[in-house]
């Protein structure tokens, strides 16, 4: 099965930048997905890493060490509009296995 | 625009009383999911179909059922809601295979009075 853990909170000032760990162990590794939620919505796809290193995406940027069972997001240049969950998720064949997400507040 | 689309976007039944959700997508995409979400916790898969095979999760009450009559419609059934399934219901879909993203419908925010 899978285990993946995730910080429950994170606060931080507009402009700032921000890192989201995840940890996972998983019984095969297929990639893991970095998800957005802002509240009462529904996720959306942020990015997709399956070879170790850092893909940057705009302001958004993500990592990843399979050795270590370990990713990060990465949100520069951080906005108020990025006040929302960030769900870390591993995939199982064609399943996705979800952490509880972290809050991420942005402060004016 | 290629989509999932929910309906209702919000729903309201009494306890015990049977609620259809309904899931559409325009992706042609194989796979369909339900997961149910509540506040604060990660979304909980319930099951999916990988095209008309049903695939249940071991831990889904037999409260819940679905159908998917065709590749883009399904059906979530609550066939006795309680208040412990309030909760908002997302229904998503993925092509085939391993790696594929999943496309997330708005959802249904479901409340039983």
């Amino acid at each position: 099965g899978q285990n993946i853990d995730q910080p429950t909170e994170m606060t931080a000032t507009e402009g700032a930048i921000v890192q989201i760990n995840c940890t996972y162990q998983t019984s095969g590794f297929n990639g893991l997905f970095w998800y957005q939620q802002h509240a009462g919505e529904a996720p959306t796809f942020l990015s997709y890493n399956v070879l170790d290193g850092l893909e940057e995406k705009g302001r958004f940027s993500s990592f990843l060490s399979r050795s270590k069972g370990y990713s990060y997001l990465l949100l520069k240049e951080l906005q108020m509009k990025d006040s929302a969950s960030y769900l870390c998720a591993v995939p199982n064949d064609y399943k996705l296995s979800f952490g509880a997400g972290t809050t991420v507040t942005v402060r004016a | 625009d290629a989509m999932v689309i929910q309906n209702p976007r919000y729903q309201v039944t009494q306890f015990g009383k049977p609620v259809t959700l309904s899931c559409s997508q325009t992706l042609n995409h194989n796979v369909m999911y339900w997961y149910q979400q509540k506040s604060s916790q990660a979304p909980k898969l319930l099951f999916h179909y990988y095209d008309k095979d049903f695939n249940n999760e071991a831990d889904t009450p037999d409260n819940f059922q679905s159908r998917r009559p065709n590749t883009s419609f399904c059906f979530l059934d609550i066939r006795s809601p309680g208040l412990g399934d309030a909760a908002m219901y997302l229904c998503a879909t993925s092509p085939s295979g391993t790696g594929y993203e999943q496309y997330f419908g708005p959802g249904t925010r479901l409340t039983v009075t």
